[in-house]
């Protein structure tokens, strides 16, 4: 199975704060690394798949970038609705497996 | 609108059978992979595995290979998660979800709203 492990586990971060979150594969993945977004209590939500294709919808302070194996989720400037968790995960090969998880809090 | 309803929570004894459902509408069922994820309590995703209602045909994560059954009813647009004999380790949340590009194993856009099931003697 391809691991995937995310960096940092947790962040404190302020209303306005541009945050990033690092999501590394255990072997290559090329692009196919999506994120999600998981408010607590509801179902997780896609942001960005293809490592750096918006979702419709989602908006634009989101970006994802990176190939093989380094990847990276940037919020430019933090809003009060995106203190949630966050997951990466790999689509290359079976299992689809996910990464541990950011949890974004507010500092 | 695409919309993926899960059957409600569940209380079960170890050793127990269970069988859950997710009812997919808005789209064509037959057409679309549906993905099960696993969030035990307080803890990350875990992928679960695949099918394809078209055919039945499925991928199991290794993790998951012969601890559950997924399966699909083409006639009622519902896919189940099936256990033979629950563990108090299969407490959790379990998400149904689909992409939205057919026949494709592509990212999980449309969600169910999760089943929590508690197994404890």
């Amino acid at each position: 199975d391809i691991q995937m492990t995310q960096s940092p586990s947790s962040l404190s971060a302020s209303v306005g704060d541009r945050v990033t979150i690092t999501c590394r594969a255990s072997q290559s993945i090329t692009y196919y690394l999506n994120w999600y977004q998981q408010r607590p209590g509801k179902a997780p939500n896609l942001l960005i798949y293809a490592a750096s294709s918006l979702q419709r919808g989602v908006p634009s302070r989101f970006s994802g970038s990176g190939s093989g194996t380094d990847f990276t989720l940037t919020i430019s400037s933090l809003q009060p609705e995106d203190f949630a968790t966050y997951y990466c995960q790999q689509m290359y090969s079976s299992p689809h497996t996910f990464g541990g998880g950011t949890k974004v809090e507010i500092k | 609108e695409v919309q993926l309803v899960q059957s409600g929570a569940e209380v079960k004894k170890p050793g127990e059978s269970l069988n859950i459902s997710c009812k997919a509408s808005g789209y064509f069922f037959t057409s679309y992979w549906i993905g099960w994820v696993r969030q035990m309590p307080g803890k990350g995703l875990e992928w679960m595995g695949i099918i394809y209602p078209g055919d039945s045909d499925t991928r199991y994560s290794p993790s998951f290979q012969g601890q559950v059954t997924m399966s699909a009813d083409k006639s009622l647009s519902t896919a189940y998660l099936q256990w033979s004999s629950l563990k108090a380790s299969d407490t959790a949340i379990y998400y149904c979800a689909t992409p939205d590009v057919p026949a494709t194993v592509g990212p999980l856009l449309h969600w169910g709203q999760g089943t929590q099931v508690t197994v404890s003697s």
